[in-house]
């Protein structure tokens, strides 16, 4: 299974600023995801970030209020810009799992630690 | 896009009972998988069921998809402490999943 970290694993932030979010894999991977879980919720999926190429946002979620990066195969940011107490949230990012490889039977999905933001 | 309803929300149960939460949607599914996420932790994936009337186990817990394709179960059998956490069922493509809204177990010792 793959590794997956994010940074920052925590956040305070001030209303109107905005915060970028950090996801590393220890592996090549195609697909990565970035997800929101708002306290007591499920998961929703924000976007899927492409190697390369723009973003793919959502309904309800758009570009210029999470912009994101996918420079390599390994790394991508989330940025929450303008952030309000709405954003208040869990986010996540994941990477599919790719069956044939090693350890992989199904188009599983790996899971970051998340980073827990708050916004006052 | 596809839509799956959980059931229950919540469930309390003493420690060495039975818990069992559902998936239903209205549409058919092509696979359906399952999740779980511990207080404080991240989802982690416990199975894919691709097979109609598929019954699959992992130890205690058991694995279920309708003959319809329409609804799944996870059942654990004596429930223990560890078992503590919520369980989301996930639908759709690889490229794009869609989570229930999940049950919250809680164990009591």
């Amino acid at each position: 299974s793959a590794v997956i970290s994010q940074k920052p694993s925590r956040d305070i932030c001030q209303r109107g600023t905005s915060l970028t979010i950090q996801c590393q894999v220890d592996s090549q991977v195609t697909m990565m995801f970035w997800y929101r879980q708002q306290p007591g919720q499920s998961l929703t999926l924000i976007a899927t970030a492409n190697q390369g190429s723009e973003a793919t946002y959502e309904s309800g979620f758009v570009i210029d209020k999470f912009p994101i990066s996918r420079p390599n195969l390994t790394f991508s940011t989330l940025t929450v810009s303008n952030m309000s107490p709405e954003d208040s949230s869990i986010y996540l990012c994941s990477v599919l799992g790719t069956p044939g490889t090693s350890g992989h039977r199904y188009n599983e999905q790996f899971f970051g630690p998340g980073t827990r933001l708050t916004v006052l | 896009g596809q839509q799956v309803m959980q059931i229950p929300q919540y469930q309390h149960v003493q420690e060495g009972e039975d818990f069992t939460t559902y998936c239903n949607s209205s549409t058919t599914l092509s696979n359906i998988q399952w999740y779980k996420q511990r207080p404080g932790g991240h989802p982690v994936f416990l199975i894919q069921l691709v097979k109609s009337g598929e019954v699959k186990k992992q130890k205690r817990l058991t694995f279920q998809f309708g003959e319809a394709k329409k609804n799944s179960s996870l059942h654990i059998t004596a429930t223990q402490t560890t078992d503590v956490g919520t369980y989301f069922c996930a639908i759709g493509s690889a490229r794009q999943l869609t989570f229930g809204s999940g049950t919250q177990l809680t164990v009591l010792p």
